[in-house]
């Protein structure tokens, strides 16, 4: 069954430092999707990504993010400057398609520790 | 805006005990329901969900939902639970329109002790 795979499962940075977290959607997939959830705290959405641009994000997208799907098949979430806050699971997802039916298919996650 | 509210932050039952996992959410326009679990150390599995039809949802490992339109609730159930259903439970909505982001809830977190 394909599935949406997340690299590093762990990273561990320095306050300030660029962090690059990374992940496969589902090859036939359209829409992509990144959260975070805060240990202890909720899942929460942070962007949408469709056709190549932002279709939607949350307060906390701030310019400190970008999104990019560079070659068709991974889908990135930067983070410029760490800060300590940042520390969290960040879960990638994709959905197939517009319709309501679909569902959103989580990766792994990718635990990020900012020292 | 919509919001979704689980009113357990902890549940704990023994093992073959029925558990109802509870969940409220808000919305001024139609929703589909969601409940993912999240196992210790792994991510988010759908578990089941509603989007139209039947208000009673059956899903996976034997859990099901039932869908209540004028009580907003989605409220998860399961009859007799089993130690490795011990994880965090987590009821989304999503609206059908625009991005089609989730909504999360709290989370709840179902421990089984034998």
């Amino acid at each position: 069954e394909p599935e949406v795979t997340q690299t590093p499962s762990h990273q561990v940075t320095q306050m300030g430092q660029e962090v690059i977290l990374r992940c496969v959607p589902i090859s036939n997939h359209l829409y992509f999707y990144w959260y975070r959830q805060i240990l202890g705290q909720k899942v929460e959405f942070l962007v949408s990504f469709y056709n190549n641009e932002i279709s939607e994000k949350s307060e906390i997208f701030d310019d400190q993010f970008s999104v990019e799907r560079p070659d068709g098949s991974n889908f990135t979430l930067k983070i410029r400057s760490t800060k300590l806050e940042d520390s969290a699971m960040y879960f990638c997802a994709s959905l197939r398609g517009s319709g309501g039916l679909d569902t959103q298919y989580f990766g792994p996650g990718t635990r990020l520790t900012v020292l | 805006a919509q919001s979704v509210t689980q009113l357990d932050s902890q549940v704990p039952v023994f093992e073959e005990a029925p558990v109802e996992l509870r969940c409220n959410y808000s919305s001024s326009v139609s929703v589909y329901l969601f409940w993912y679990v999240q196992y210790p150390n792994q991510g988010l599995q759908l578990l089941l969900k509603y989007l139209s039809g039947s208000t009673l949802v059956k899903g996976i490992n034997g859990f099901e939902a039932e869908f209540n339109k004028s009580q907003t609730s989605f409220h998860l159930r399961k009859p007799s639970v089993h130690i490795s259903d011990t994880a965090e439970y987590f009821c989304a909505v999503k609206v059908y329109q625009g991005a089609q982001k989730l909504v999360f809830g709290q989370g709840t977190r179902l421990t089984i002790n034998p």
